[in-house]
């Protein structure tokens, strides 16, 4: 089982570009999260899914929308990268609020 | 906002010492959970303490939580150099984990 799998690894996007980070579990959990890690810093959530269909707003949101396609897939689209969006991005994933499972992340510099 | 908050940010140690770091947090909490980060890499899950839960043990890890002062502190024994990583504790007032800024464990030779 691979887990929870998160692509790319790695993006440079100049101000104003769009991109997809894509997150994918196969644990069968029903609740996915997207946070985000500054340097030096905790994580971050951005948005969370607590099963298919639908999602809430965490404690950043801007810039951000997310789409649960299905139980597995969990992805966070930015519209226009801003340079504040520089970050390191994860994906989480629990069964029932319990302990979460983290994808490896992607790391996004916004130029 | 940050829920949680650890003490210290940043704790050097030799090996074979013992590690504690410290949580602090603002509300009411279902459970408090610890995590491990290496750097570069994601968060790994090490234990949970529920509400109701004073104490928690898991090999070389204990875990405590005191409800009344809003606080929990993880204790490593026998600290070993694979030991060195960033700790995180995260509270789950509700259905989302808040994490903490998280300590800066080092352990040297």
């Amino acid at each position: 089982n691979a887990g929870v799998t998160q692509t790319p690894k790695f993006q440079v996007l100049k101000t104003g570009q769009s991109m997809t980070l894509q997150c994918a579990q196969d644990m069968n959990h029903n609740s996915m999260y997207w946070y985000r890690q500054d340097p030096g810093m905790g994580l971050r959530l951005i948005y969370y899914s607590a099963s298919e269909g639908t999602t809430d707003k965490g404690e950043v949101p801007n810039g951000y929308n997310v789409s649960r396609l299905n139980k597995r897939e969990f992805s966070l689209r930015l519209e226009s990268a801003a340079p504040s969006q520089t970050s390191v991005y994860f994906c989480a994933t629990t069964p029932h609020n319990r302990e979460q499972y983290f994808g490896p992340g992607t790391r996004l510099t916004v130029t | 906002s940050q829920q949680g908050e650890e003490d210290p940010q940043a704790l050097s140690i030799q090996e074979g010492e013992n590690a504690t770091m410290n949580c602090s947090y603002k509300t009411s909490i279902n459970n408090l959970q610890w995590y491990r980060q290496n750097s570069g890499r994601g968060l790994v899950h090490l234990i949970l303490i529920r509400s109701n839960e004073r104490e928690k043990h898991s090999g070389r890890l204990r875990v405590t939580l005191d409800t009344s002062k809003k606080s929990s502190s993880l204790l490593i024994t026998a600290s070993r150099a694979a030991d060195t990583a960033s700790y995180f504790c995260a509270t789950a007032p509700g259905k989302k984990l808040v994490f903490g800024q998280g300590t800066r464990l080092t352990i040297n030779p």
